[in-house]
């Protein structure tokens, strides 16, 4: 079955620094992305995502890139701010999904006042 | 619109007694599934319903949890005998599920923090 990591586990910036977070997968069958975003308390919420046919996807100050013949993908977080601390979490999906709908461990991200 | 909605929000119980928790998924969301996430880890993944069919019951970790799905909308996840290792936050999630078996977006609700004392 599918296998997700993430890093780094915990990631500490300066307000107006970017940020980091990669992951990588290990099923190639795999062709669904997301990036979740979980504040203290409350669910995941969906942030962005991307399908395995194209290569980037941007939205605002947040992208998403991903390179199927490494099995990885990132996500970029520009001009960071404070209500962007919150555990992210990636997910890789093939077909078929259920129990293949694979989330990585999570990263804790502070942004620094 | 109204998102996918879960209760209690907390619940405190004691060790061998039972547990409903019960999830309202997004209207016309035809697939769901309940995860349990432990103090500052990950989701893991206990079912998932889609539609009419079997329900993919892979991740229950022991024949003491099952979970049910009436008429494709409301779902229960029961918890019998508690146990202080399944004290964690339950989250389920709604998603659109079109013909084709194509993974769409999950929706979370907001969780239930069990607590088993």
């Amino acid at each position: 079955g599918e296998n997700v990591e993430q890093h780094p586990s915990t990631l500490s910036v300066q307000e107006g620094d970017s940020a980091v977070i990669k992951c990588t997968y290990s099923d190639s069958a795999s062709n669904y992305f997301p990036w979740y975003k979980q504040e203290l308390g409350k669910g995941p919420q969906l942030i962005i995502d991307i399908r395995s046919n194209v290569g980037e996807k941007k939205d605002q100050r947040i992208a998403v890139t991903l390179n199927k013949t490494a099995k990885h993908f990132s996500l970029h977080i520009t001009e960071t701010q404070p209500e962007d601390s919150a555990v992210y979490f990636c997910a890789a999906s093939g077909d078929n999904y259920g129990q293949n709908f694979v989330f990585g461990p999570g990263t804790r991200l502070s942004v620094l006042p | 619109g109204a998102g996918v909605s879960q209760s209690p929000s907390n619940k405190v119980t004691e060790k061998g007694k039972d547990v409903e928790l019960r999830c309202d998924p997004i209207s016309g969301h035809t697939a769901l599934y309940w995860y349990r996430q432990s103090l500052g880890q990950g989701l893991e993944f206990l079912i998932y319903f889609q539609g009419n069919s079997a329900p993919d019951k892979s991740g229950l970790p022991s024949d003491r949890f099952s979970a049910e799905r009436t008429g494709g909308s409301v779902s229960t996840l029961t918890i019998q005998r508690t146990q202080q290792e399944d004290s964690a936050v339950y989250l389920c999630a709604s998603s659109y599920a079109a013909e084709a078996p194509v993974p769409y977006e999950q929706y979370f609700g907001p969780g239930t923090r069990l607590t088993v004392t």
